[in-house]
């Protein structure tokens, strides 16, 4: 059984890195790449970007570009996928999901406050 | 910022059928796969449509989608009380090289 397990609940001031795990395991069901999507409060969906879970090879939103770290460690059959956040705002105030698949049957971690306030 | 466009709330009674539509372009539907996302207020989303018309083990038959040049639908048959959530499209965007999630449709059953 694949399960994507996230930290917890971040409050970070503006401008201080924020930076959230999703340990997977079990079978790759999904694909290889781990993917990150944010909701801020009452808004849609956004995907952030992905990373391989081989290769550490990553995408990244276009809005992200310049200020978000995807980065992977393997132990065995558990990966751990690392997002980072940088200079963050109040703006980036957000749930923060890892998922094994957009565009196929996966899984979802069960998501991480993320809140930027002064 | 998103580049599918819905229409930001659906209703019916129950019993009732419900479409939502989700509109791209060239670079996003037309070459691309559609998906579609149920989600319940303060969980994570749940893929109910995956390429433009496949529905997951477990997902019933009264939801099924399609897809027609750069636009795509979701059609609810039957609609219960418990279909009552978000639902949102996503494609893989080519010029973009990223996903792109459509806005977002609240479905309400009255």
């Amino acid at each position: 059984q694949v399960q994507l397990v996230q930290s917890g609940a971040e409050v970070k001031k503006p401008g201080a890195s924020v930076k959230v795990s999703c340990k997977t395991s079990g079978s790759t069901v999904g694909g290889l790449y781990i993917h990150w999507v944010r909701q801020a409060p009452g808004q849609g969906l956004e995907w952030m970007g992905r990373i391989n879970r081989n290769s550490g090879g990553t995408n990244y939103g276009q809005k992200f570009q310049g200020r978000i770290i995807m980065t992977v460690t393997t132990d065995t059959s558990i990966s751990t996928v690392y997002m980072e956040l940088t200079r963050p705002t109040t703006d980036d105030t957000a749930t923060y999901y890892c998922a094994s698949s957009i565009g196929d049957p996966g899984f979802w971690g069960q998501g991480t406050q993320v809140t930027v306030s002064s | 910022q998103s580049v599918l466009t819905q229409p930001p709330s659906a209703s019916g009674t129950p019993g009732q059928r419900v479409t939502i539509s989700c509109s791209g372009s060239s670079s996003n539907m037309r070459s691309n796969t559609v998906n579609w996302y149920q989600q319940f207020p303060g969980t994570a989303p749940k893929l109910l449509i995956y390429s433009n018309n496949q529905r997951p083990s477990g997902v019933p038959d009264r939801f099924s989608g399609s897809k027609s040049g750069t636009s795509a639908s979701l059609a609810i048959s039957g609609l219960q009380s418990e279909d009552e959530a978000d639902y949102y499209c996503v494609a893989w965007d080519d010029s973009l090289t990223a996903y792109v999630f459509g806005t977002g449709t609240k479905v309400t059953v009255l």
